[in-house]
């Protein structure tokens, strides 16, 4: 069993487009998280959740949308999709130990 | 605020000989550090954490790190590399208080030559 899946594992889309990726970790984890890896491999956080409490919101553009249904699920939501967008987002669940568990992210492309 | 440094962008050894990758952390009081590895296509895998007590740490894959105050460093070591760790090598550190935030370096490329 996956311990955190992320889908689309790939997804290719175009400027001014709106598209989601989801997560969901069934490692009964109270903390997710969004990274953002960019073409040189440098992460960087974007969102922490901590029981379906938005707990670090790192000056990401408002057209990133975080939702968390439940603690197992968040879900990124981008709006308007840019250029510089593109990037491999990975999910991430902790028990708030810096210990993360990460998912093998999600490829997104914009054209 | 807190912030890492791995000064080596890539690191090539032979399979069977040692290895020492480098990070160098900034933060005023004791840090929870971590090592991170990331292969090809693939997420994070946590190797090995300090949060306090003995400064050499021991983690999976036969890893090891030593945290030094001294020196601001948590390198990774491991004494006989395998063709399999070809891999991206990652340093973090958790920010302030809290162990939500963790702040990473920029990645080491380690390349094993056969």
């Amino acid at each position: 069993d996956t311990a955190v899946s992320q889908t689309p594992k790939y997804l290719v889309t175009q400027m001014g487009n709106d598209k989601s990726i989801k997560c969901e970790q069934n490692l009964g984890h109270d903390t997710m998280y969004w990274y953002k890896q960019d073409s040189k491999k440098f992460l960087k956080i974007m969102f922490s959740y901590n029981n379906k409490e938005l707990i670090i919101n790192e000056t990401v553009p408002n057209r990133f949308s975080p939702k968390s249904p439940d603690k197992a699920h968040l879900n990124l939501h981008i709006n308007s999709l840019e250029l510089g967008d593109s990037a491999v987002y990975f999910c991430a669940s902790s028990y708030n130990t810096g210990e993360l568990f990460f998912g093998e992210g999600s490829r997104l492309t914009v054209l | 605020a807190q912030s890492v440094t791995q000064p080596d962008i890539h690191i090539t050894v032979s399979e069977g000989a040692s290895l020492e990758l480098r990070c160098n952390y900034s933060y005023g009081a004791t840090p929870y550090l971590f090592w991170y590895v990331q292969s090809p296509g693939q997420g994070l895998q946590l190797l090995l954490k300090y949060f306090s007590g003995d400064t050499l740490v021991q983690g999976i894959k036969g890893f090891e790190a030593e945290f030094k105050r001294s020196q601001s460093s948590f390198n990774l070591r491991k004494p006989s590399v395998h063709w399999s760790d070809a891999a991206e090598y990652f340093c973090a550190v958790a920010e302030g208080d809290s162990s939500y935030k963790l702040i990473f370096g920029s990645g080491t490329r380690l390349l094993v030559r056969p």
